[in-house]
């Protein structure tokens, strides 16, 4: 089944406590992508990467890393989490997206991880 | 900056009626505009998209118009039903910068009664 994964699902841990939620997917996708989500600020883009070793910042990415060692795979780094990083997580992934042909590359979202920092 | 505005944030509807959902953008550059659907609990899965080519996309009860002069574009829902009920968040894309980044609404929670 095509899918992206994420791990953990919930997750409760304190300020400066360096924690890794896990993306992964199945589907031999160049891009992926994470998002949080907040209350009526919608989905903001952290990070993005459009293939292996390619990674640049999105809309949000202050007190994110992001590493894309392997193609399947896009961990979301928070080096020394705080309470305004508490949210709702979203990795994502499609095919590369080229000028013109960007109806043709639907994103594919994980089930969320929820994050509370306290 | 919000590039993409949308309203209402939150949409209340009687089964069968009609639901609309608003969205305005700013980059005249954007030339995708899809729409996501997100069920609780459950991550944002693509509903219906439209090029700017065309002023309208219809997917069975699912339609999309498009005014491309007043860079708008809004979701109708025909015949809305219980399992309709969702966080419907719109998107768009294409300006250039990067490839395959969306820009998101602000979301809009419809319930619809039964």
């Amino acid at each position: 089944e095509a899918q992206v994964t994420q791990n953990p699902r919930y997750l409760i841990t304190v300020t400066g406590k360096k924690l890794t939620v896990t993306c992964s997917q199945n589907m031999n996708h160049e891009y992926m992508s994470w998002y949080r989500q907040d209350p009526g600020l919608g989905l903001r883009q952290i990070y993005y990467s459009m293939n292996v070793e390619v990674t640049d910042k999105g809309d949000v990415p202050e007190g994110y890393k992001v590493s894309r060692k392997e193609k399947r795979n896009f961990p979301l780094i928070l080096e020394s989490p705080s309470p305004n990083q508490t949210s709702l997580y979203f990795c994502a992934s499609s095919l590369l997206a080229r000028a013109g042909l960007a109806d043709s590359y639907e994103q594919y979202f994980g089930p969320g991880t929820r994050l509370t920092v306290t | 900056q919000q590039q993409v505005k949308q309203s209402p944030q939150s949409l209340i509807v009687q089964k069968g009626g009609i639901s609309i959902i608003n969205c305005a953008y700013e980059n005249t550059a954007f030339d995708y505009f899809p729409w996501y659907q997100q069920f609780p609990g459950k991550g944002p899965a693509l509903l219906i998209a439209i090029r700017p080519d065309v002023s309208e996309k219809k997917e069975g009860r699912f339609t999309i118009s498009f005014n491309k002069s007043a860079k708008q574009f809004s979701l109708h829902i025909m015949d809305s039903q219980p399992g309709d009920s969702a966080t419907y968040f719109c998107a768009a894309s294409g300006d250039g910068t990067s490839y395959g980044k969306l820009t998101f609404g602000q979301g809009t929670i419809l319930t619809v009664h039964p």
